[in-house]
């Protein structure tokens, strides 16, 4: 099975624009979750999809959004971008085992600067 | 407040020096408890998942173990190539987020 894929890798913005990011789950995979990585906090959760509904949100403000697609594949938005949101993205899928535990698989993220 | 705390945040070994990393966690509800690795600007790759107390699990030179408030990953004469960082997350019910991540150990391997 392919793994989680994510587009693009890298990115270059400067303040005060907009970007999307994609990601494409593990075939049959439904859960997608989003995460925002930087050396001084760690792995920050930022939401979770399933079947095209958010289902959890992180503390993160309204300038980052999302959506997930019928086939399981999502994008995230941040708007009016700021210094601050220069991070590794990443992307998570698991197969949600109903009553179970998930497993997370990550892809290989996108690294967004903004200068 | 639910938390998840790793330690140490670095750790240099000698090849072949074994050693333990601590993930310790106060959440309530817990569904499942993970370790990732994860190398230089590239997502964590998955390593294990534990359910309960008392379980363990191994792969390779890595043995997994949970008890009721903390998870250890053992490293077992470990090499060069072990080096990355070690993430634990934790899965509970309820809750505002699904999944928290400690912050890691950085684990280095000198030949």
């Amino acid at each position: 099975k392919a793994g989680v894929t994510q587009t693009p890798r890298y990115l270059i913005k400067t303040r005060g624009q907009q970007v999307t990011l994609s990601c494409s789950p593990i075939s049959g995979h439904r859960s997608v979750s989003w995460y925002q990585q930087t050396p001084g906090q760690g792995l920050q959760f930022l939401f979770e999809y399933f079947s095209e509904t958010q289902r959890n949100k992180g503390n993160f403000p309204g300038r980052f959004s999302g959506r997930q697609f019928s086939n399981s594949r999502s994008e995230m938005n941040v708007s009016t971008l700021e210094l601050g949101d220069s991070a590794l993205y990443l992307c998570a899928s698991s197969p949600e085992i109903a009553g179970g535990q998930d497993t997370q698989y990550f892809g290989p993220g996108t690294r967004l600067t903004v200068l | 407040e639910d938390q998840v705390t790793q330690s140490p945040e670095a750790l240099r070994l000698q090849e072949g020096e074994s050693s333990s990393l601590n993930c310790s966690y106060t959440v309530s509800g817990l569904r499942g408890l993970f370790w990732y690795r994860q190398d230089p600007g590239k997502g964590p790759e998955f390593l294990f998942t534990l359910y309960s107390a008392g379980e363990e699990k191994e792969k390779e030179r890595l043995k997994a173990t949970l008890t009721k408030k903390e998870s250890f990953l053992h490293i077992t004469a470990p090499k060069p190539e072990d080096s990355a960082t070690y993430l634990c997350a934790v899965q509970y019910s309820g809750g505002y987020q699904k999944v928290t991540f400690g912050t890691g150990t950085k684990l280095q391997v000198i030949p």
